[in-house]
């Protein structure tokens, strides 16, 4: 059981660049969850989908989009990147329970330069 | 005023001493509090939920919850060179999916042998 896997694990981007940062999950998880993490400013929710084919918004979700076609796999997309989206990526996933914890990847380095 | 405050460190205490982390928060209408442990280049894991005011212990750790005050605390007893990590408290207005969980900055802490 690898729960959730995230790649690559680091990357550089040149500006204006296009990437998909992949993400599966092997734990049956309807719920998946795509979180950046910057210093000092704590988690925050690019997008959120509940199973297969919906997706919605998070706190953060200018400059990404994500797609949901499987319930394994949600990739988040990056189209033109920009150096405000250097950051950790973290993907997620949890069961459609009540109290039912985040199971996080380990996560993607990304830098735009 | 950000949602949720959690000084950031860094923490460093001796092993075997008692360890007390906390978080304050703003808005009253919380009532699932968690506590998530990051090791560096790992993706946020689980230690402990808590609903509503009061204790909870887990071996070592305790979570406590003042909803009065709007101030949650994770308490290490025996602390350990192994429980050095950053740790995020994160709460939420439901039990049911993580989509409206808020974090906070998380704490560096680090257990020097």
């Amino acid at each position: 059981n690898a729960g959730v896997t995230q790649t690559p694990k680091f990357r550089i981007l040149k500006i204006g660049q296009s990437m998909t940062l992949q993400c599966t999950q092997d734990m049956n998880h309807n719920y998946m969850y795509w979180y950046r993490q910057d210093p000092g400013m704590g988690l925050k929710l690019i997008y959120y989908s509940v199973g297969a084919g919906i997706t919605d918004k998070g706190e953060v979700p200018n400059g990404y989009n994500v797609s949901r076609s499987t319930t394994e796999d949600f990739p988040l997309r990056l189209e033109l990147a920009a150096p405000s989206q250097t950051s950790v990526y973290f993907c997620a996933s949890s069961g459609t329970g009540t109290n039912e914890k985040l199971f996080f990847g380990s996560g993607t380095q990304l830098s735009v330069l | 005023q950000k949602e949720v405050e959690q000084d950031p460190g860094p923490l460093s205490v001796p092993e075997g001493a008692i360890v007390s982390l906390n978080c304050t928060y703003s808005n009253s209408a919380f009532q699932y509090f968690m506590w998530y442990r990051q090791y560096s280049r790992k993706g946020p894991e689980l230690l402990m939920y808590t609903y509503s005011s009061g204790n909870k212990e887990d071996g070592r750790f305790t979570a406590q919850v003042d909803k009065s005050s709007k101030y949650i605390s994770l308490f290490i007893r025996d602390s350990q060179p192994s429980d050095s990590a950053t740790y995020l408290c994160a709460m939420s207005l439901s039990n049911f999916g993580n989509e409206k969980l808020t974090f906070g900055t998380g704490t560096r802490l680090t257990i020097i042998p």
